[in-house]
């Protein structure tokens, strides 16, 4: 499946929880990305990490956290200060600056 | 920061014709152009991209324009097939990340 791995396909959360996605590759990209996908809205960036134990935030990244402890994975966290959470969110990795990005296989996450 | 716009939002056409899609940028320093297909519950793929040192590059019916004056790059595709139905988004980016348009989804009917 492309090297990277989102899990779990789909995902329920109360209001108020926090949850994690999970985003791991083998590909050995240093470069990891968290793209929120809503209709109509494109792809907009939530956080970026470029190195291990480094990480920017996105356009969109209140409400998000993230970690990259490891080069091989990319956690995202949804918290309870993300008001409208409902979406499909999308792992993402490069080789480097202006090369292929390849995408997992995303994460649909409803609020219930 | 980089901004993408992307027209049209959909688009419908007859099986066998062509079909384009247009994309502006903001920033001028952008210099790398992919285009994504993303499949109904699919993940996006690449399916072509430019670099600015390049005007035009085609892969079998699929081809990219790109005119770096006016800031604008286009997708081609020809001989439209219904597995073509997808959205595709197009893209941007400098030595930094990538900023996406919002997408077009394209309908090819038999």
């Amino acid at each position: 499946d492309g090297g990277i791995t989102q899990s779990p396909k789909y995902l329920f959360r109360k209001e108020g929880q926090n949850v994690t996605l999970s985003c791991e590759q083998n590909l050995n990209h240093d470069a990891m990305y968290w793209y929120r996908q809503d209709p109509g809205q494109g792809l907009r960036l939530i956080y970026y990490s470029q190195i291990v134990n480094d990480f920017q935030k996105g356009d969109i990244a209140e409400g998000y956290s993230v970690s990259r402890e490891k080069k091989e994975s990319f956690p995202l966290t949804v918290t309870s200060a993300q008001k409208n959470p409902t979406a499909f969110y999308l792992c993402a990795t490069q080789q480097g600056a202006n090369t292929e990005a390849f995408f997992g296989q995303g994460t649909r996450l409803t609020v219930v | 920061g980089e901004n993408v716009e992307q027209h049209p939002s959909t688009l419908s056409v007859q099986e066998g014709d062509s079909a384009v899609i247009k994309c502006t940028y903001s920033d001028s320093a952008s210099n790398y152009f992919p285009w994504y297909k993303q499949e109904l519950g699919k993940r996006p793929q690449l399916i072509i991209d430019i670099r600015s040192n390049v005007g035009e590059k085609k892969d079998q019916r699929i081809a990219v324009t790109l005119n770096k004056t006016a800031k604008h790059f286009s997708l081609h595709i020809t001989e439209t097939q219904p597995e073509d139905s997808a959205v595709y988004f197009c893209a941007a980016s400098g030595y930094s990340t990538l900023t996406f348009g919002k997408g077009t989804m394209l309908l090819v009917s038999p």
